[in-house]
């Protein structure tokens, strides 16, 4: 079956500092692999996307590599800001692009 | 464009009470889908609607029924509320692209206390 596992938080980080928030997934065939970010009190907003392997999504810093041979989208910025603190989902869809599978999430928190 | 709207915001039940969510999108998206967040499981899948008039089980769909009432609209029912039932709700709607990816927009959810 399809699933994703994403890295635990909550992640506590000093403005400017570097972010890494890993994601694994289990699918079958060849899913597309997603990134989205929850502000307080809002719903989901895509992020990035990468739809084949070795694929780099990217948006506002941002970076997440599609690696098929390790089933990883490990979520990627150099300089994180206070504005960055949100949650991340790593997700993935099915070939039939109908069906989304999401982590479980992971806070961020970025102080001044 | 409103994007996705879901009503109400906030909602206390106690147990046995029913409501229901509603959800609307002008998008003019085929597919609808109802979700719900709990902390440390992610978004769970309740049901989908893959086009008006049609709906399938998710994950997770005991205790709820749904209706896609148009294009528009896909509403959530809470029979009978029960405490397992507290969570955060969020209805999405599916946009379909030329590419190789579909991409789902999300409602700001509804936030249900079932005392």
């Amino acid at each position: 079956g399809n699933s994703v596992t994403q890295m635990e938080g909550p992640v506590t980080l000093s403005e400017e500092a570097f972010l890494t928030i890993n994601c694994t997934y289990t699918a079958t065939g060849y899913p597309s692999l997603f990134w989205y970010v929850q502000y307080p009190g809002e719903g989901l907003q895509l992020l990035l996307k990468a739809t084949k392997a070795d694929d780099k999504g990217s948006n506002k810093g941002f970076e997440a590599t599609y690696r098929k041979e390790t089933t990883s989208f490990h979520l990627e910025k150099g300089s994180v800001q206070v504005s960055d603190s949100a949650v991340y989902f790593c997700a993935l869809s099915d070939e039939s692009g109908n069906q989304f599978y999401f982590g479980t999430g992971t806070s961020l928190t970025v102080i001044p | 464009n409103a994007g996705v709207t879901q009503t109400p915001k906030f909602q206390v039940l106690k147990t046995g009470q029913s409501m229901t969510l509603q959800c609307a999108q002008d998008m003019n998206h085929n597919s609808m889908y109802w979700y719900r967040q709990d902390p440390g499981m992610g978004l769970r899948l309740i049901y989908y609607s893959a086009s008006e008039g049609t709906t399938d089980k998710g994950e997770v769909p005991n205790g709820y029924n749904v209706s896609r009432l148009n294009k528009r609209e896909f509403s959530l029912r809470l029979e009978s509320a029960a405490p397992s039932q507290t969570s955060v709700y969020f209805c999405a709607s599916l946009k379909r692209t030329l590419l190789s990816y579909n991409e789902q927009f999300f409602g700001p959810g509804t936030r249900l206390t079932v005392l």
